[in-house]
């Protein structure tokens, strides 16, 4: 119930190409789920995050779509480039009632091919 | 602003030997957490601290860790008698209550 499963585990996409990476969740109590990117030798950074009350955000050339009654969500990457290769990895968690853990997918390592 | 840092960025240990890890927070970060990633796996948690308080460490896999924060500022990862297990990147994240992590770059220790 507390898992998180990503998909893909890798992406190669062309370069202006449109990458999409899905979450599916179990625990219908999550309600916070970020994005993070992690390049290799770095910390992941937070890219995008949404609240289960609305069903789209966007912020530049990534959108995370949800849809709470699949208990899934996913990131969009427009236009993409090869800066964007990187591995990302989804996450859920609740914060409501103060629970801090966040529950990480596998990671998708995307490959963006100029 | 100044990120996240953590020192030191390597570290290559003989087993058997203690190690110490540092994490400087975000300045006015309650929150922080220390996580080990495995290479090519996701974080995994092992603690959090709020303020100088560890109130979760059901995440440390053994009670060779052990982790402190002592004036709710610099936290100090210290695994005893490393094995060879040990051996994986260990991030710090600090956040501001709003479930917003931010993470340091990591430490990566190699355990020989």
């Amino acid at each position: 119930q507390q898992q998180v499963k990503q998909s893909p585990q890798s992406l190669i996409v062309q370069k202006g190409g449109i990458s999409i990476i899905n979450c599916a969740y179990e625990n219908t109590a999550f309600d916070y789920f970020p994005w993070y990117q992690q390049f290799p030798g770095k910390g992941p950074a937070l890219l995008i995050a949404i609240r289960p009350d609305v069903s789209e955000k966007k912020e530049g050339r990534f959108t995370i779509s949800f849809n709470k009654s699949a208990k899934q969500f996913s990131l969009h990457i427009m236009d993409s480039q090869p800066g964007d290769s990187a591995t990302y990895f989804c996450a859920a968690s609740h914060l409501r009632d103060s629970n801090y853990q966040l529950i990480w997918g596998a990671g998708t390592k995307l490959i963006i091919k100029p | 602003g100044a990120g996240v840092s953590q020192s030191p960025r390597y570290k290559v240990a003989k087993r058997g030997q203690d190690v110490a890890l540092r994490c400087d927070p975000i300045s006015g970060h309650v929150s922080l957490f220390w996580y080990q990633q495995a290479l090519g796996q996701g974080p995994e948690f092992l603690t959090y601290f709020q303020n100088e308080a560890q109130l979760d460490k059901s995440g440390l896999p053994s009670d060779r860790f052990f982790a402190e924060r002592p004036e709710g500022s610099v936290s100090t990862l210290k695994i005893q008698r490393t094995q060879q297990e040990d051996s994986a990147v260990y991030l710090c994240a600090s956040s501001l209550y709003t479930g917003e992590q931010y993470f340091g770059p990591g430490t990566r220790l190699t355990v020989t």
